[in-house]
């Protein structure tokens, strides 16, 4: 089965970091491209960044560059994602998701992300 | 950045009536490989999206045929020919064409 599932979220004061985990199971994770996609509370979905199949290729949302760090252990089957020096507004849900045909296909259930004091 | 905008942003529909979503791109999504980079999602409540259609008219696995997808370059829709009690929830477009993928405003689907 085919199956992505996010750890790490939690409450964080401002100012602080957090690292999201993606467990992935089911397919060949070197052959795929990963995303992060948030959804603030009652909000839309935002796309927060991504990373090629072997980890060299990255990209990230303006919001966030310089402060989130997408990454892969691919022999560990595992997403990344470093964040540091967090606000109020990175307050979400995260998703980790597969990209594959020209889309997100799988998306995780989400971790919940709660920055304040 | 490529702006999406869809509409309407609220669909109340009565079981068993077609609905249909609208969302336009600021940009063409049509790639030189003939594919329109238009992705349909819905999230139902409590759920993480899920995919509907990709590439802009293809139906996902598992994905009921009274949805269907049309459209390219900059306008889409996301037609639904019956609408069932499950189909509650938010429908979004996605663009993949370019970094950052953007997503519409999204459209909540309403049982009358």
């Amino acid at each position: 089965e085919v199956q992505l599932v996010e750890s790490g979220g939690g409450l964080v004061q401002p100012g602080g970091s957090l690292r999201l985990s993606c467990a992935i199971s089911g397919f060949t994770v070197s052959n795929s491209w990963m995303h992060w996609v948030r959804q603030a509370p009652g909000k839309g979905l935002v796309w927060v960044s991504r990373i090629s199949n072997d980890g060299s290729n990255t990209r990230y949302a303006d919001s966030v560059k310089g402060r989130f760090t997408i990454s892969r252990d691919n022999a560990k089957n595992t997403l990344y994602l470093q964040m540091s020096s967090l606000t109020a507004e990175d307050t979400a849900v995260y998703y980790c998701a597969r990209w594959s045909s020209g889309a997100v296909d799988i998306w995780g259930q989400g971790t919940m992300v709660t920055v304040s004091s | 950045d490529i702006v999406m905008t869809q509409s309407p942003l609220s669909l109340p529909v009565t079981p068993g009536e077609p609905a249909s979503i609208s969302c336009k791109s600021s940009q063409s999504l049509l790639q030189s490989d003939g594919h329109n980079y238009l992705n349909w999602y819905l999230q139902k409540p409590g759920q993480s999206p899920q995919v509907l259609i990709y590439l802009g008219s293809n139906r996902a696995s598992g994905v009921p045929d009274r949805f269907s997808g049309s459209g390219s370059g900059t306008d889409f829709t996301l037609k639904i020919s019956r609408v069932e009690a499950e189909d509650v929830g938010v429908y979004y477009c996605m663009q993949g064409l370019q970094i950052p993928i953007t997503f519409g405003q999204g459209t909540r689907l309403e049982i009358k």
